[in-house]
C-alpha cells in the first residue's frame, strides 16, 4: 500500500481564493509526523508546515493550515488567499520513527496553478 | 548556520561515465537521505545514512549506485556507468536524530543530465 497518496495531479485556483490539497497516509506507527513541502519551478524543496500525530490542534503557518483528521488518516493542506507565487508543486510527506532513526515517505505531488 | 549544501548543482555526463554527487548536511545533523526526482514525478527515496553507516538502502537500484557518509566529509552518491535513464534531480536532505518533530532540510539538488 502507498504510504502517502495525493489524488490530485493538478489543481487550479483563482487568486485570493482558498484551496485545499488532499493527502492521505497509511501507517501503523503511533508516533509519526506529517509535512507539506512546496517545490516551485526553480526546483528547491521548501518546508511549509508540520503536524505531529499527537498534536491536538491543526497546525497553522501564516496562510497555510493543515486539516488533520486522524481517524481518516488525512492531512490536507489549506492555502488561504492564494497568491500568484503559490503556483508550484506541493508534496505531502510522512515521517515514521524506526529503531535506528526516521524514515520519510513522499506523495507524488499536486501541481497548483493560481489564476489571476 | 549554513543549510544543506549539494554540489555540483548541475552535472552533465556521457553514457558510461561515473557521476559523483556530494551533500554536506546542516551542522549538527547526523542523518542524510538521498532522493531521486524524475522529470514530472515526485521524490523517490533512495538511501538513508548515518555517519559511517547505511541504515536503509531499499530504494537504491541494485547495480551501479552506491552511497556513503564517511566520518569526515560530505555524503557521496555515486552512479557508475551512467545511462540516459539516470537523468534526474537528486536531492539530499538532512535531519537531526530527535524522535519527535523531525523536519528534513533539503539541499538545492543536483540535476544530472546524461547525454
Amino acid at each position: 500500500a502507498q504510504k502517502i497518496t495525493q489524488t490530485q495531479p493538478g489543481m487550479f485556483v483563482q487568486e485570493k481564493e482558498a484551496v485545499t490539497l488532499d493527502c492521505t497516509y497509511d501507517t501503523s506507527d503511533p508516533s509519526y509526523g506529517l509535512f507539506w513541502y512546496k517545490q516551485p519551478s526553480s526546483g528547491e524543496m521548501i518546508f511549509l508546515i508540520y503536524q505531529g500525530s499527537y498534536d491536538q490542534q491543526n497546525a497553522t503557518e501564516g496562510r497555510y493550515s493543515l486539516n488533520f483528521q486522524k481517524a481518516r488518516k488525512s492531512a490536507n493542506l489549506v492555502i488561504s488567499a492564494s497568491q500568484l507565487g503559490d503556483s508550484a508543486m506541493y508534496f505531502c510527506a510522512m515521517r515514521e520513527a524506526t529503531n535506528t532513526g526516521n524514515q520519510f515517505y513522499f506523495g507524488t505531488g499536486t501541481s497548483l496553478t493560481v489564476i489571476p | 548556520n549554513a543549510g544543506v549544501m549539494q554540489n555540483p548543482r548541475h552535472l552533465v555526463r556521457r553514457r558510461g561515465q561515473e557521476a559523483r554527487l556530494r551533500c554536506s548536511p546542516m551542522k549538527g545533523h547526523s542523518h542524510v537521505y538521498w532522493y531521486r526526482q524524475l522529470p514530472e514525478e515526485g521524490l523517490k527515496f533512495m538511501v538513508y545514512l548515518q555517519k559511517e553507516n547505511i541504515i536503509d538502502e531499499s530504494g537504491m537500484p541494485k547495480e551501479r549506485f552506491s552511497a556513503e557518509f564517511p566520518k569526515e566529509g560530505p555524503s557521496i552518491l555515486r552512479i557508475q556507468q551512467v545511462v540516459r535513464g539516470d537523468s534526474a534531480a537528486y536531492f539530499c536532505a538532512s535531519s537531526p536524530f530527535v524522535l519527535d518533530h523531525n523536519e528534513q532540510f533539503f539541499g538545492p539538488g543536483t540535476r544530472l543530465t546524461v547525454l
